[in-house]
């Protein structure tokens, strides 16, 4: 199993600032995943984080939008950038989950951009 | 269009009752089927995992099915208590594939 602290798990945000949200791992992973969740709908994929290469990201999202670090198999975060209401949203981190093995996620973080 | 529907799309019950939510899947070629928890505030927490060989696995009072012939899998809690608040969320995921496909979830209220 793995144990994933993310933080802030809430906050409140003027429209134009970036927050950056941490993702930390008790133990060493290949992949991180980044997910956001609006209300009433599905996760949603927006990147895929590996330690030493740039992130992959999924169609509808951007990497000047949504920048992401990896320094090392533990850590990673995922900035929005220049916000609008409209990333009012769950943001997730996530290890594991292909194939067989087990995906694990974060608490998730409450954004909501005024 | 979403590969994964989730049906019905929240409901209330009172304590003690039984439940049954619903999920429908259409990703092709199965690995398999997870069932999360997810309280309000919370990241999801796994429930269940079956592979294409598996049609029934219980975690307590949760039992889930998988039909994968017809690609449907079921969710039941049986003898309801208020901490199964929440939203319950199917999710599946492909041969060869790290990405996983997600169900909107079903929101279950259970009242005392």
């Amino acid at each position: 199993s793995a144990v994933i602290s993310q933080k802030p798990s809430r906050d409140i945000c003027q429209r134009g600032t970036s927050l950056t949200i941490q993702c930390q791992v008790d133990s060493q992973v290949t992949m991180m995943f980044w997910y956001r969740q609006q209300p009433g709908q599905s996760l949603t994929l927006i990147a895929t984080a590996n330690q030493g290469s740039e992130a992959t990201y999924e169609s509808g999202f951007v990497i000047d939008k949504f920048p992401i670090s990896r320094p090392n198999l533990t850590f990673s975060t995922l900035t929005v950038s220049n916000m609008s209401p409209e990333d009012s949203s769950i943001y997730l981190c996530s290890v594991g989950g292909p194939e067989r093995t087990e995906a694990f996620f974060g608490q998730g973080t409450r954004l909501t951009v005024v | 269009k979403n590969q994964v529907e989730q049906s019905p799309q929240s409901l209330i019950i009172l304590e003690g009752k039984n439940c049954t939510l619903q999920c429908n899947y259409t990703v092709s070629p199965f690995s398999n089927l997870r069932w999360y928890k997810q309280d309000t505030g919370r990241g999801p927490v796994s429930l269940t995992i079956m592979t294409f060989s598996e049609n029934t696995k219980s975690n307590g009072r949760y039992t889930a099915t998988l039909d994968a012939d017809t690609k449907q899998s079921s969710l039941h809690i049986t003898a309801s208590q208020l901490s199964d608040s929440a939203s319950y969320i199917c999710v599946v995921s492909q041969t060869n594939d790290y990405k996983l496909s997600f169900g909107a979830g079903t929101t279950v209220t259970v009242r005392a």
